[in-house]
């Protein structure tokens, strides 16, 4: 049983552009989480998908914006690019909302 | 103030010794507690989780919680080199609601 999978693995972007992060969850799990984690730091929650709907979102700008299919994958997207943004990004999935099971991540740099 | 508080170490110990982690909260709220295994530049991995009051143990490891205090601990017993990693402690209150994590302890347990 594959666990939670995360591409790409590492990516270099530039102030001011975009970028999409893309996460499949574990067999049988139906909820997506994202989470941001800076260096020395826990995971901050980005927020939540199920059935294809944003359910809860933490204190994250309009930037960061998201989307889950039909087969529960994810997708993060990040506009307008900032330094502060780099940092590891999780993904994280549920099948009951607290026991959360993390894919290996995506570290992303901006310059 | 934080709503979960983790002494970020970090934490040396001999090859053996008994390891004692430890969170503060202040949400009411949270029921579920959870702690996350983090090896360095890897995805937090789920160690074991626990339901309101009381002791959990899983091998070498053994949760406890006492929501009158606020405070939960994660006890390591014969601790080995391969311990060595960021620990996380978690909290929810349950259902979908979001899990909210601690800053990590890096523990480093010396052969």
């Amino acid at each position: 049983d594959a666990g939670v999978t995360q591409s790409p693995t590492h990516l270099i972007k530039t102030r001011g552009q975009q970028v999409t992060l893309r996460c499949s969850p574990k067999s049988g799990h139906d909820t997506v989480s994202w989470y941001q984690q800076a260096l020395g730091q826990g995971p901050q929650f980005i927020f939540q998908y199920y059935e294809e709907e944003e359910r809860q979102r933490g204190n994250f700008p309009d930037r960061f914006s998201g989307h889950q299919f039909p087969n529960y994958s994810s997708e993060l997207n990040v506009n307008a690019l900032l330094l502060g943004d780099s940092a590891l990004y999780l993904c994280a999935s549920s099948a009951t909302g607290y026991e959360q099971y993390f894919g290996p991540g995506t570290r992303l740099t901006v310059t | 103030q934080k709503e979960v508080e983790q002494d970020p170490g970090p934490l040396s110990v001999p090859e053996g010794a008994i390891v004692s982690l430890n969170c503060t909260y202040s949400n009411s709220a949270f029921q579920y507690f959870m702690w996350y295994r983090q090896y360095s530049r890897k995805g937090p991995e789920l160690l074991m989780y626990t339901y309101s009051s009381g002791n959990k143990e899983d091998g070498r490891f053994t949760a406890q919680v006492d929501k009158s205090s606020k405070y939960i601990s994660l006890f390591i017993r014969d601790s080995q080199p391969s311990d060595s990693a960021t620990y996380l402690c978690a909290m929810s209150p349950g259902g979908y609601q979001k899990v909210t994590f601690g800053t990590g302890t890096k523990l480093q347990v010396i052969p």
